[in-house]
């Protein structure tokens, strides 16, 4: 499976919109972008994949690059209840669940 | 329905003591898996089971042993615990072509 890049960590203000990036410029066809997240002391937690169109469901939205090199996770008017670390992975889809999670981007969601 | 189930939420051990980490899910699915986090550090896979029956070593096997009771459980075992293995533990499962659903995570410290 592709390895992917995040920044260690970012801020975001209460209510507004946090863009979380993720480079994973070794993804082949078959690969799906997955994010989960993982709040203090809890199991992570599914947020969204997506393989090349862009994804919105209720939590986020996942937004992938047109050459498939990177892809952005938003959410749309963040919260404090979304400080977190955001895991971005890439799985191919005939692949196993041997995921490699990484350290993540740790969100900061600040009053 | 509980989901994923693990067992203890905490323990304390002594250095070569032995110990099982129970995990049990009612979601009917093939694969589980055993994680371990370490502080600051991204999730890391120990091993896995794709189906009943059958387990495979994930990045970080090493003094561990795991059961595929049956459908349902899926045990992780340290024969001999050492100071090294003091981590969370997560264990997970996900549908066919679904996302991980993870337990609440099973908090071990070996002095």
């Amino acid at each position: 499976d592709a390895k992917t890049t995040q920044p260690t960590s970012m801020d975001c203000a209460e209510g507004r919109a946090a863009n979380l990036p993720c480079n994973h410029s070794t993804i082949s066809g078959n690969e799906y972008v997955y994010w989960y997240r993982q709040i203090h002391s809890q199991g992570p937690q599914y947020i969204i994949h997506g393989l090349k169109n862009n994804e919105t469901n209720e939590m986020a939205s996942l937004i992938i690059t047109e050459d498939r090199k990177s892809s952005t996770l938003i959410l749309p008017h963040a919260t404090l209840r979304d400080t977190a670390v955001y895991y971005c992975i890439v799985r191919g889809s005939n692949s196993g669940y041997a995921l490699n999670f990484g350290k993540g981007t740790s969100l900061l969601v600040t009053p | 329905n509980a989901g994923v189930t693990q067992t203890p939420k905490f323990q304390v051990l002594k250095t070569g003591q032995s110990m099982t980490l129970q995990c049990a899910q009612d979601m009917n699915h093939n694969s589980m898996y055993w994680y371990r986090q370490d502080p600051g550090m991204g999730l890391r896979l120990i091993y896995y089971s794709a189906s009943e029956g059958t387990t495979d070593k994930g990045e970080v096997p090493n003094g561990y042993n795991v059961s595929r009771l049956n459908k349902r459980e899926f045990s992780l075992r340290l024969e001999s615990a050492a100071p090294s293995q003091t981590s969370v533990y997560f264990c997970a499962t996900h549908p066919q072509d679904g996302e991980l659903f993870f337990g609440e995570g099973s908090r071990l410290t070996v002095l």
